[in-house]
């Protein structure tokens, strides 16, 4: 199986950084993709990770150890517009399987 | 540039009526995907498409549901009878092609409602 393995709530508050880990089995994998999907809207596209190590675009920054089938999605300076779901994806050969997602929600 | 773009945004229907979604993928993409996406879990791939062609079609339920990209460009994903489990968002996604590595690019989805 492929199976994708992500907490299922967080809750952080404003300004503070949070980790949302990711593991999933190695047979076959390619890289790891991270989405951002607000409630009732199109999941968008965040990070590719394909290599080991820590990919940094601003605010997110996205971690992949391809031996240990383990990501991580660091958000830092949260701000409230950061509460939305986070969808881990795995790249197998020529398919996508997703995690079920990490609802994160950002306090005041 | 315009997204993907899907029609309609929502649909509510009784249950054993016929159904049908409509997706226009980024212009250029080769690929398309439908996803379904029940709430509160991530996106499970039915049906990916290499232009016109179906490759993958394992996780369609084929008894009561179907796909086409006439011309490999838009699609139509159809369900037919519906049932009350089919409740869900329907999600299309393109990407340029199914390299790993290339990003998909998702629609807004059609959230179904089946009474």
């Amino acid at each position: 199986g492929q199976n994708i393995d992500q907490p299922t709530e967080m809750t952080a508050t404003e300004g503070a950084i949070v980790q949302i880990n990711c593991t999933y089995q190695t047979s076959g994998f390619n890289g790891l993709f991270w989405y951002q999907q607000h409630a009732g809207e199109a999941p968008t596209f965040l990070s590719y990770n394909v290599l080991d190590g820590l990919e940094e675009k601003g605010r997110f920054s996205s971690f992949l150890s391809r031996s240990k089938g383990y990501s991580y999605l660091l958000l830092k300076e949260l701000q409230m517009k950061d509460s939305a779901s986070y969808l881990c994806g795995a790249s197998f050969n020529n398919d996508m399987r997703f995690g079920a997602g990490t609802r994160l929600t950002v306090k005041p | 540039e315009a997204g993907v773009v899907q029609s309609p945004r929502y649909k509510i229907i009784e249950k054993k009526q016929p159904v049908a979604f409509w997706c226009n993928p980024i212009s250029g993409h080769n690929t398309l995907y439908w996803y379904l996406q029940n709430l509160g879990q991530g996106p499970e791939l039915l049906i990916r498409y290499e232009n016109e062609e179906a490759v993958d079609d394992s996780q369609l339920p084929k008894d009561r549901f179907s796909a086409e990209r006439l011309k490999g460009v838009d699609s139509t994903l159809k369900i037919q009878p519906a049932e009350l489990g089919d409740s869900a968002v329907y999600l299309c996604a393109s990407s340029l092609r199914s390299r790993p590595g290339d990003t998909q690019y998702f629609g807004p989805g059609t959230r179904l409602t089946v009474l």
